[in-house]
């Protein structure tokens, strides 16, 4: 079963403006990442947070990490019709070996 | 090339017959990894390596499934005798400490 939730399931936005996509997990981890999907294309890894991390930023991206409410954020500025892709969280679980656990994404459209 | 490849990129095969995915790992990488896709959903975990010893299969790895990784190297994922349920996107990435890197991914489609 998916370790993690995420919300919304789609987010349809203007060019301009910022997205937010939320994510929950259940045991503890060592870190939690963020990938982006195009359309039936790979996985493209874009931030990696550690779970002793709070906050992380690249570029227009920013993460947020709440080990305490198992929750973790992304957000994404100044949107671009160009990020309109899925995007998933994935959690490093303690004692696991490494395997990701991965959400079942959130739909991301930006309008021009 | 830096990346992680996999082929084929596309497979369709008819109901009962046997196929086999590839992946080439980055070549300083020890770890690899196999995950499934299926539409509208995320990736799901089914088996990884260590250099060449399969450390872990999931419980969607039915006995129909099974992955190799002679010498460390490249890995080979095949199922026999197919089903239209295993029809998914095939993924692969390789890891060092963590940093992961995904392949494009085979894509089967079983008729």
């Amino acid at each position: 079963s998916q370790q993690g939730e995420e919300d919304p399931q789609a987010l349809s936005i203007q060019e301009g403006e910022n997205a937010t996509m939320n994510c929950s997990y259940k045991t503890s981890i060592n870190n939690l990442q963020w990938y982006r999907q195009n359309s039936g294309r790979g996985l493209v890894h874009l931030i990696l947070i550690r779970s002793n991390e709070r906050e992380k930023h690249s570029g227009r991206l920013r993460v947020t990490l709440d080990t305490s409410k198992k929750s973790s954020s992304l957000l994404i500025t100044a949107s671009r019709a160009a990020d309109t892709a899925s995007y998933f969280c994935a959690t490093d679980a303690r004692n696991q070996g490494g395997k990701l656990i991965f959400g079942q994404g959130t739909e991301l459209s930006v309008k021009p | 090339d830096t990346g992680v490849s996999q082929n084929p990129r596309h497979k369709i095969t008819k109901r009962g017959q046997n196929v086999t995915f590839r992946c080439d790992p980055i070549s300083e990488h020890n770890r690899l990894y196999w995950y499934r896709q299926t539409l509208g959903q995320g990736p799901e975990f089914l088996t990884y390596f260590q250099n060449e010893a399969q450390l872990e299969k999931s419980r969607l790895l039915s006995d129909r499934f099974s992955a190799e990784r002679p010498k460390g190297s490249f890995s080979t994922l095949e199922i026999q005798r197919t089903e239209q349920g295993d029809s998914a996107m095939y993924l692969c990435a390789s890891s060092e400490d963590g940093g992961y890197t995904f392949g494009s991914g085979t894509r089967l489609t079983v008729v």
